[in-house]
């Protein structure tokens, strides 16, 4: 069965300091994986995705993610975090199993909270 | 790029009375839409996946005669809750696939999201 963890729940995070939220994943084949925030009462916005290619994705406003595959490791990066940034990441894959449609699986998500 | 408009983003009923939500995608076509649930401080729950022109599929647990969805074209669908209860209550959202793209090459777009509050 596929799926996604994201170990914290929360990650706490100085402005101007760089930022990691983690994000691991589990399938059979090759991953297909995205990065979603989510703003409060808001829906989800796409931040980036890895299909094949180069390990380092870049991604809308300034986030970044390294896919790893020895480690099935997808963590989403930012060199400078803003207090802007504080939202909720959702790490997803692509769900390939038999009639799926192309639906995402997601992990629980981390809160991002970065202070001034 | 690829817009999906939720309405309405806030609705507050009676229990007992049906709550319509609608899903559209404005600058493209979508063959398939997905409804979420999600609870507070908890991920996207896959309630069901929204053919256009067919029936939807529904996750297990999931009440199809509670939550009727109609893909009536290839930019509506709509997600009706029957006979809200309490414990309805909760965040919904829609997710849409441009059928332009490749499966599974391409995020889907997702709605705002409505919060439905049952009294």
């Amino acid at each position: 069965a596929q799926s996604v963890a994201q170990p914290e729940d929360q990650v706490n995070v100085a402005e101007g300091n760089p930022l990691t939220v983690k994000c691991t994943y589990s399938v059979s084949g090759n991953p297909y994986l995205f990065w979603y925030v989510q703003y409060p009462n808001r829906g989800l916005q796409f931040l980036l995705k890895y299909i094949t290619g180069d390990n380092l994705v870049k991604g809308s406003y300034g986030f970044e993610a390294e896919f790893n595959k020895s480690q099935t490791s997808f963590h989403l990066k930012k060199p400078s975090a803003l207090v802007s940034d504080s939202a909720l990441y959702f790490c997803a894959v692509r769900d390939m199993g038999g009639g799926s449609q192309g639906n995402l699986i997601f992990g629980k998500g981390t809160k991002l909270s970065v202070k001034p | 790029g690829a817009v999906v408009s939720q309405h309405p983003s806030r609705v507050i009923c009676k229990s007992g009375t049906s709550v319509k939500i609608e899903c559209r995608s404005l600058d493209f076509q979508a063959t398939t839409m997905f409804w979420y649930r999600q609870f507070p401080k908890q991920s996207l729950m896959l309630m069901a996946t929204s053919n256009e022109g067919s029936k939807a599929t529904y996750e297990q647990g999931v009440e199809k005669d509670k939550f009727l969805i109609n893909h009536a074209s290839l930019t509506l669908s709509t997600l009706t809750v029957t006979s809200a209860h309490p414990e309805d209550s909760s965040f919904y959202i829609c997710s849409a696939r441009d059928l332009r793209t490749g499966e599974y090459n391409s995020p889907l777009h997702f709605g705002n999201g409505t919060r439905l509050t049952v009294t």
